[in-house]
């Protein structure tokens, strides 16, 4: 059983669309960590999130946790082919160790 | 600056064997974590070594034991290994301090057991 839920599990969409992916979880996290992975590789950190109603935003990839640390979302605007990947979301607990999301697949095509 | 770097890449045995895997943490970094993911799932949090201690364990048997050496390297063992042993195993490298942990990831090795 994973401590973090994502939904959904699996998204396909067409270029130029917009995404949201969410991680849900009943338990607090001291901070909560972004990752995309791609076939037979390792997870790339992306962001991490600490404080409670935080949003960062890289380019075009918003980030949000929630404000009471439980939960945080994904959202990518204009999606690109080059978007396409394994996304996690994973959860530190005081005493730093991750608890990972199964992931969410996101397919953009051309 | 050099990054997480895993060996070998891949590795096939056969059911009964013992394997291991080794981990090159990111320059500066002072802990290492493994992980198991299978198929279609997260990573699964196997254990963290920090300063050559045992700093945590997940729900693995004791079949699976590690090692950081004074360099912060770090070596996975598992032995007896079974089918369901098949996965990537996932080397992270962080520098524990401060309020929040960033773990960096290496490129995984894949293992099959047969």
């Amino acid at each position: 059983t994973q401590l973090l839920e994502q939904s959904p599990q699996f998204l396909s969409i067409q270029e130029g669309e917009n995404l949201t992916v969410y991680c849900n979880s009943s338990s607090v996290f001291s901070s909560l960590q972004w990752y995309r992975q791609e076939p037979g590789e390792g997870p790339v950190l992306l962001v991490t999130v600490v404080t409670g109603g935080e949003v960062k935003k890289l380019k075009r990839l918003t980030f949000q946790f929630g404000d009471a640390r439980k939960d945080s979302s994904l959202h990518i605007t204009a999606a690109q082919p080059g978007d396409t990947g394994l996304y996690l979301c994973a959860g530190e607990a005081d005493d730093y160790k991750l608890s990972f999301g199964a992931g969410t697949t996101v397919t953009v095509r051309a | 600056e050099t990054g997480v770097t895993q060996s070998p890449t891949h590795l096939i045995k056969t059911r009964g064997q013992q394997v291991t895997l080794r981990c090159s943490s990111q320059s500066g970094h002072n802990t290492v974590s493994w992980y198991q993911q299978a198929l279609g799932q997260g990573p699964q949090f196997i254990f963290q070594y920090y300063r050559e201690e045992e700093n945590g364990r997940g729900n693995f048997p004791p079949r699976f034991s590690g090692l950081q050496f004074p360099n912060y390297s770090s070596e996975l063992n598992v032995n007896a290994l079974e089918l369901d042993d098949s996965a990537l195993y996932l080397c992270a490298s962080s520098v524990t301090a401060g309020s929040y942990n960033e773990q960096f990831f290496g490129p995984g090795t894949r293992l099959t057991v047969l």
